[in-house]
């Protein structure tokens, strides 16, 4: 069975600023998938970014870029120059070669302070 | 937007009825994904399809049923719903063959969904 954890249920940061959310996961899988999805007040599941298990350079997008230590099984997300509408709630999501269903943590709800 | 379209947006309904969502996935995707997002349950994972057959089962009542038509569309229903129905279904798909990114999964916007 695959288990994700985000142990930060709430976070804030100062607009401009940078933020780092935590995730850690387990899974017996060797080929695995670990993702980030941001969920505004809209509801809409946006994909920020991905990471594949076997890369061992860590993902960027923009302002946003991944911590992953695939030892510690831990996928952090961070988020640099912090804006307005980075304001969400934050799901860590693991999938496994063998299935691909996302596994989902509870959640990080983002406040940023103007 | 995803290019991941479902429908209808809301759906209030009573006791005991029966309801159909409706997805259609992105152009070209063959995997359709099914997932429930409740405030006690959070999001699980219900079913998977790819190109019309069942692919993967995860937590779905025997109530709930899907199937994914030859076209690629998808269709969930849930019959004899309860209160504890009520809850956020998204429908998510992804190319599920080989290629760059095949696997990410892409959401829609969501059903939801107030039993009555």
């Amino acid at each position: 069975a695959q288990t994700v954890t985000q142990s930060q249920p709430e976070m804030s940061v100062q607009e401009a600023e940078t933020v780092t959310l935590s995730c850690t996961y387990d899974t017996s899988e060797s080929d695995y998938y670990l993702f980030w999805y941001k969920q505004p007040p809209s509801r809409q599941m946006i994909l920020v970014i991905r990471q594949e298990a076997y890369k061992q350079q860590n993902a960027t997008e923009n302002r946003f870029s991944v911590n992953f230590q695939k030892a510690a099984k831990s996928f952090s997300l961070k988020i640099s120059d912090s804006q307005l509408g980075d304001a969400a709630m934050y799901f860590c999501a693991l999938s496994g070669a063998g299935s691909y269903q996302l596994t989902f943590g509870k959640g990080t709800k983002l406040s940023v302070i103007p | 937007d995803s290019g991941v379209t479902q429908t209808p947006k809301h759906l209030i309904t009573a006791t005991g009825q029966r309801v159909t969502l409706r997805c259609s996935p992105r152009s070209g995707d063959l995997s359709v994904y099914w997932y429930q997002q409740s405030l006690d349950q959070g999001l699980q994972f219900l079913i998977q399809y790819y190109n019309g057959e069942e692919r993967a089962k995860g937590n779905i009542l025997e109530r709930f049923s899907a199937q994914q038509f030859p076209d690629l569309h998808s269709e969930l229903n849930l019959s004899s719903l309860e209160l504890g129905d009520s809850a956020l279904y998204f429908c998510a798909s992804s190319v599920g063959t080989s290629g760059e990114d095949w696997e990410t999964q892409y959401f829609g916007p969501g059903t939801r969904l107030l039993v009555l």
